[in-house]
């Protein structure tokens, strides 16, 4: 299957600080990519969806001046979170998908904690 | 209201048995496509199979097969000749058409252990 990075894959920061995640396709083109989050326990929550060289559209709840997301590439996406507070803790996980296929692949995770 | 319903929060397998895991979902789409991943302890999120809604065969992919029942809107896991490392959560997710593009949509998901 297609490979995607995801880096950091752990990062604690202080409440107020901004955090950068990155997600890289590796091997293959990515029109599209995703950001989930995901609390301890519970299912995978799809935050934003991100085509290349457009704005991503965000779903319902997700305050997209808190979460920015840039997709400037084929294979590079960014998820920032903004001004981040301990609410903000959790697994953030990231999925490509190249136009003509049905499958997205997931990258391996970043676990954030807010101090 | 929930469109991917996993009804089993835990099953317990023995080692070499096979077992099943259900998902139903819920949809008024002709087109639609639903998805099995696996989720360790690490977190990562692999893809273990996929049908499509106008496939009349049942997808298989080694010791992983889905039984599709569309009439029911069932789509259940089966996993064959269960192995420790089969331990992990198990997540169903339905691919759905949201303006103009698709989303995946998941269960709240089936924890598997597999014992010895």
């Amino acid at each position: 299957g297609a490979v995607v990075s995801q880096h950091p894959s752990w990062v604690i920061c202080k409440s107020g600080t901004s955090v950068k995640i990155e997600c890289r396709s590796l091997d293959f083109q990515a029109t599209t990519m995703f950001w989930y989050r995901q609390f301890p326990k519970q299912s995978l929550m799809l935050m934003a969806t991100s085509n290349e060289g457009s704005k991503a559209t965000y779903e319902q709840g997700v305050e997209k001046d808190k979460f920015l997301i840039n997709h400037a590439s084929l294979t590079l996406s960014t998820l920032t979170v903004t001004s981040a507070h301990p609410e903000d803790s959790s697994f953030y996980i990231c999925s490509a998908r190249y136009r003509f296929q049905e499958t997205q692949y997931f990258g391996p995770g970043t676990r954030l904690l807010v101090l | 209201a929930q469109k991917i319903t996993q009804t089993q929060p835990g099953m317990f397998v023995q080692e070499k048995e096979a077992v099943t895991l259900d998902c139903t979902y819920d949809t008024s789409d002709q087109s639609y496509g639903l998805f099995w991943y696996k989720q360790p302890s690490s977190g990562e999120m692999i893809f273990l199979i996929y049908q499509g809604s106008y496939d009349e065969q049942n997808a298989t992919e080694g010791r992983y097969s889905l039984n599709f029942q569309k009439a029911r809107k069932s789509a259940n896991l089966v996993i064959s000749a269960s192995q420790l490392g089969d331990s992990a959560m198990y997540f169903c997710a339905m691919r759905e058409e949201n303006s103009g593009y698709s989303t995946l949509t998941f269960g709240k998901g089936t924890m598997l252990l597999v014992s010895p």
